[in-house]
Order: structure tokens, then C-alpha cells, then sequence
């Protein structure tokens, strides 16, 4: 089946900063490239998302780029604010998620 | 819109029990549903994938006589864990993909999940 790698697990970043999170995955067909941001005791909430037709989305501060070569997709996040931070999750077409990447941003 | 509700949102019962969680898709149909384990400052672990007037689809190592999927209508799947034992507590979430995405490439939409604690 699907396998969706995710890192890094854990990303402390400073008020301002960028945040970059980056997922891989296995199967070549997969042509659909969500981001899911979960906050504690909460329901994950997409964010982004891309389809293999595209290269990049960006939508304010947050942008998704996608290489289909090479089968990594990744989360930019810029001028990152304290409330940010949350769990990040990617996930592959069919329903199957990265291990996750808890971003502490701090003030 | 693309509102997905289950319940109950928390639960506690005895070992050797059964327990069953609904999701249902309120304003919109759902042929797909996907039912996931989190367990604490961990990811969403994919059990199966219901769909609606068929069997579901287990994930490997996920036991289907233990967890129990029935998805009778286009809006409701239902997920009985059964005999539950301590190490089936655990966070379990549901999410519905609309009908109208013929195809993967459309978003989940989350249920708030369910806090099961077995005694």
C-alpha cells in the first residue's frame, strides 16, 4: 500500500521565521497532495492542497510545491506566527497519512 | 458546508464490552468514509475505508471481526469496536470524502473524533 514519510517530527521556529515541512511518498499514482493542521483535542482542518497538475499552490502564507520526479511534496509556511503551532500532517490520495510534525513557534 | 458529526464524542466502558461510534456526513453524501486511530502525540493511523453498500477495506494488521465497519447509507458509517479490551483505548476519528470526487483528489472532511477509554 501507500507509504507517506514525514519530517521533521519537530520544528521550533521563532516569531517570523519560515517553516518548511516535507513529505514523500511511494505510490506514482497518487495525484492528490493535502496538508492537515491539527491543535490539541481538535479534528485535523485541511489547509492546502495540490494536485499533480501543478507545481505549486500558494495561498497567503502558506504554499505547498510538489515534484512528481521525485515524489516529495512540501509546506512552506513564512513569516510563521505563534499561533501556528500545531501538528501538521501531510497525506497521500488514498487516505493515508505522514508520522506528523509538531511546529512550535515561538514569540 | 461539508459538515461530518460523531458521536459520541467520549466513552467509557468495561472490558468485554462493545462499542459502537457513528459518523455521519450532514450536508452533504459520502460514497467513501475512513476510519483512524490516533493514540497521543501520534498520527492518524488509517484502519479501513468504508464505502457505502460494500464491504470495507482493512489496513493491514487492523483486525475486521474486532472493528466492525458498516456503511448502510450514502451519510452514515458506523464503527463497533467489539469485546474491547484497555488497549483499545485510544482516539478514534472518522473523515468523509463528497460523492460528487469520483476520485481521490478531493479533501477529507473530519468528524471530532471519539475518546474511547475501556476499564
Amino acid at each position: 500500500g501507500e507509504n507517506v514519510e514525514q519530517h521533521p517530527s519537530t520544528l521550533s521556529v521563532q516569531e517570523g521565521d519560515s517553516a518548511v515541512i516535507k513529505c514523500t511518498y511511494s505510490d506514482s499514482a497518487s495525484n492528490y497532495f493535502p496538508w492537515y493542521k491539527q491543535e490539541l483535542g481538535k479534528r485535523p482542518q485541511l489547509i492546502i492542497d495540490i494536485r499533480s497538475n501543478v507545481g505549486e499552490k500558494k495561498d497567503q502564507r502558506i504554499a505547498v510545491t510538489l515534484n512528481k520526479t521525485a515524489k516529495h511534496f512540501s509546506l512552506h509556511i513564512t513569516e510563521t506566527q505563534p499561533e501556528d503551532s500545531a501538528v501538521y500532517f501531510c497525506a497521500a490520495w488514498k487516505g493515508v497519512f505522514g508520522t506528523g510534525t509538531r511546529l512550535l513557534v515561538s514569540p | 458546508g461539508a459538515v461530518v458529526s460523531q458521536h459520541p464524542s467520549w466513552v467509557i466502558c468495561k472490558s468485554g464490552t462493545s462499542v459502537k461510534i457513528e459518523c455521519r456526513s450532514l450536508d452533504f453524501q459520502a460514497t467513501t468514509m475512513f476510519w483512524y486511530r490516533q493514540f497521543p502525540k501520534q498520527s492518524l493511523m488509517l484502519m479501513a475505508t468504508s464505502n457505502e453498500g460494500s464491504k470495507a477495506t482493512y489496513e493491514q494488521g487492523v483486525e475486521k471481526d474486532k472493528f466492525l465497519i458498516n456503511h448502510a447509507s450514502l451519510t452514515l458509517s458506523t464503527l463497533t469496536v467489539t469485546s474491547a479490551h484497555p488497549e483499545d483505548s485510544s482516539f478514534y476519528i472518522c473523515s468523509a470524502r463528497h460523492r460528487v470526487a469520483s476520485t481521490y483528489n478531493s479533501p477529507l472532511h473530519f468528524g471530532n473524533g471519539t475518546r474511547l477509554t475501556v476499564t
